[in-house]
């Protein structure tokens, strides 16, 4: 069955950076466009990013734009958000999904925290 | 910039039809989707496409869409379809997601 495992979460200082992997099975990773969805502590659903099947297309929110970097490695069926210069307002979990006009699967999240 | 407006809360008794609405100029033109979200846990898709129910959900799930509304229908609501339900479309290649509605089933 479909499967997308979300890691690399924790807490980080403002103006840092940490790294999410999404690692997927149970379908054609390199068929599929992926994205990134965050939700804020009690917050509704903000979405982040999402990334062409093969690379060549990528696209962000305004907010992280500069900051975020979505990126994937087809052999190893993984997804990465690379994300510098973190904010507090950054705070959120982070789920990855299958899809991008039309998400139909998604991780569980990781919760990443920044706070001094 | 586009913008899609649900509820923020729907309450109903079991047994009784709720209905969701969302609102927004996008989907004139694209596709709405639905998802629950129930506490603690990760978004499920429960609509695509307006009106299509992915295999697995409940057939008392319906999508409908007129004009700028979509609709999504629970019929004869049960209390474990309380969660917080969210619509979503895609626009100017992004993805823009409704600010969510509780639905309350007691």
């Amino acid at each position: 069955q479909v499967q997308l495992v979300e890691s690399g979460g924790g807490l980080v200082k403002p103006g840092g950076s940490l790294r999410l992997s999404c690692a997927v099975s149970g379908f054609t990773f390199s068929d599929y466009y992926m994205s990134w969805i965050r939700q804020a502590p009690g917050k509704g659903l903000e979405w982040v990013s999402y990334i062409s099947s093969s690379s060549i297309y990528t696209n962000y929110t305004d907010s992280v734009r500069g900051r975020f970097t979505i990126s994937r490695d087809n052999a190893k069926n993984s997804l990465y958000l690379h994300m510098d210069s973190l904010r507090a307002e950054d705070t959120a979990v982070y789920y990855c999904a299958r899809g991008a006009e039309d998400i139909d699967y998604w991780g569980q999240g990781a919760l990443v925290t920044v706070s001094s | 910039s586009y913008e899609l407006t649900q509820p923020s809360s729907v309450s109903v008794s079991p047994g009784q039809t709720a209905r969701i609405t969302c609102s927004g100029d996008v989907l004139a033109k694209r596709y709405a989707r639905w998802l629950q979200q129930k506490a603690g846990q990760a978004p499920v898709v429960v609509i695509h496409k307006d009106s299509e129910r992915p295999s697995g959900i409940p057939e008392r799930f319906s999508g409908s869409s007129s004009g700028t509304t979509v609709t999504l229908t629970i019929s004869g609501a049960q209390v474990d379809d309380e969660a917080e339900y969210y619509c979503y479309s895609a626009a100017d290649n992004s993805v823009l997601f409704g600010g969510g509605t509780r639905l309350t089933v007691l």
